[in-house]
Formats: C-alpha cells, structure tokens, sequence
C-alpha cells in the first residue's frame, strides 16, 4: 500500500533552533517532494528528490531509499520559517503524487 | 506575473448550485492538476492533464468535471454541489510528462463554501 507518513505533526521552536522534519514512505518511489503552505494558505514547491541531498539557503533536504526516509531540516529557524510542512511521494507503482498530513511549525522570537 | 492562477479565490454558494473554477499556468507547461484540500489540510489528487489529455481520474465523484481548452488551462466544474464539498481546491502545474517527477508550481488555492 502507497503510505506516506510524517513526524512530529506539530513543532514548536525559538528563533535560532535547528528544525527537523521527517517523512517516511512505505514502498519504493520515483521522487519525493517537500513542500511548504503558509499561513495564508499558498504552497511553495521547495525541493524534488530522488536522491541523496539539497539545499537552499537555510533548507536542507535529504533522502534515504534504502531506509525509505526524508528529512528536511532548517538551520537557524526564524519566525517567518512558520509554516506547514508537506511531504509528498511519487510512487514507482503510480503517476499521481501522495501527501503525507504536513508538519506545523511554530517558531517563536 | 502570477505563474498558476485561479478565479475566484473564494466562491460562496448554496447546496445544489453549479460552479466553476478557472486556472490558467504562463509557465509554459504541459502538465496540470487539481488537487482538494479537505478541513484537516489534507492534500489529495483529483484529476490531472497532460497536453489537455485526462491522466490522473482519481474516484471523485462524477458531478466533478475537468476541462481543459488547452494546455494552459484547467478548469473544474462541478455540479449539484454538496456540503462535502467544502474544501479548498488547488490547482498546479508541472513540466513534462506524468505528474510527480517534476515540481510543481501551485495557485494560490480556491476557498469553496457551501451553505
């Protein structure tokens, strides 16, 4: 079964924090995407992966297939990084992207 | 330039009206979707085009219907609406072939409410 799921569902922080969010999957994929929705609702694409790491700016993403796992991680989070988080998994077996349930972030000043 | 924009931002309508939703991408992509997102922010695939030919039909219900004029654009009707239709829709585009393997570029999402 296609099953994406993320951790914490919710994350609180202080301004200058080092911030992880993690997303597993359950079968092999083809890309993996970590997106972020603001607060007033828009969604910004940030990375697409298949492998191994990228970064921009301050975001960092990482994907292990063998472990079947992604982490994205912020370094010196800022209040304007408050945002949920979104996971999402092309699977092999599919053309349609799954969403995991997103990850709120907090970060306080 | 807005490069995914949707009309209207927000629709306010009444059980068993019929209403449409209109989106059109500038980026010059050929692929394009609808995605629902429901009262707990929870993302899901409807339908997605690919040079205007229907890739993705995932189980809406048949009230829902895609259009696409051409590869700009994606629009959404649905008829004889229902309170469970209430949701946020989104639509997005991408570059190239099936949906998933490249980014994707998402409108500012349509708030639907149904009285």
């Amino acid at each position: 079964k296609n099953e994406v799921e993320q951790s914490p569902q919710n994350l609180t922080a202080q301004e200058g924090e080092f911030i992880t969010i993690n997303c597993s999957y359950s079968v092999g994929i083809s890309a993996l995407h970590w997106l972020q929705q603001h607060p007033g609702g828009g969604i910004v694409s940030l990375f697409m992966l298949s492998s191994g790491k990228k970064k921009h700016g301050r975001l960092i993403a990482t994907i292990n297939i063998q472990e079947k796992h992604s982490s994205l991680h912020i370094t010196a989070s800022h209040p304007r990084d408050s945002a949920v988080y979104i996971c999402a998994v092309r699977f092999s077996n599919t053309d349609k992207l799954i969403f995991g349930t997103g990850t709120r972030l907090q970060v306080f000043p | 330039d807005t490069a995914v924009s949707q009309t209207p931002k927000y629709l306010v309508t009444q059980m068993g009206n019929d209403k449409s939703i209109k989106c059109e991408q500038n980026l010059g992509h050929d692929t394009m979707y609808w995605y629902k997102q429901d009262s707990k922010k929870f993302l899901k695939i409807m339908f997605s085009y690919n040079n205007k030919e229907l890739i993705i039909n995932e189980t809406v219900p048949n009230r829902f219907s895609p259009k696409s004029p051409d590869k700009a654009h994606l629009n959404l009707h649905i008829n004889s609406l229902e309170l469970g239709d209430s949701a946020v829709y989104f639509c997005a585009s991408s570059q190239g072939g099936r949906g998933g393997n490249q980014p994707q570029h998402f409108g500012d999402g349509t708030r639907l409410s149904i009285l």
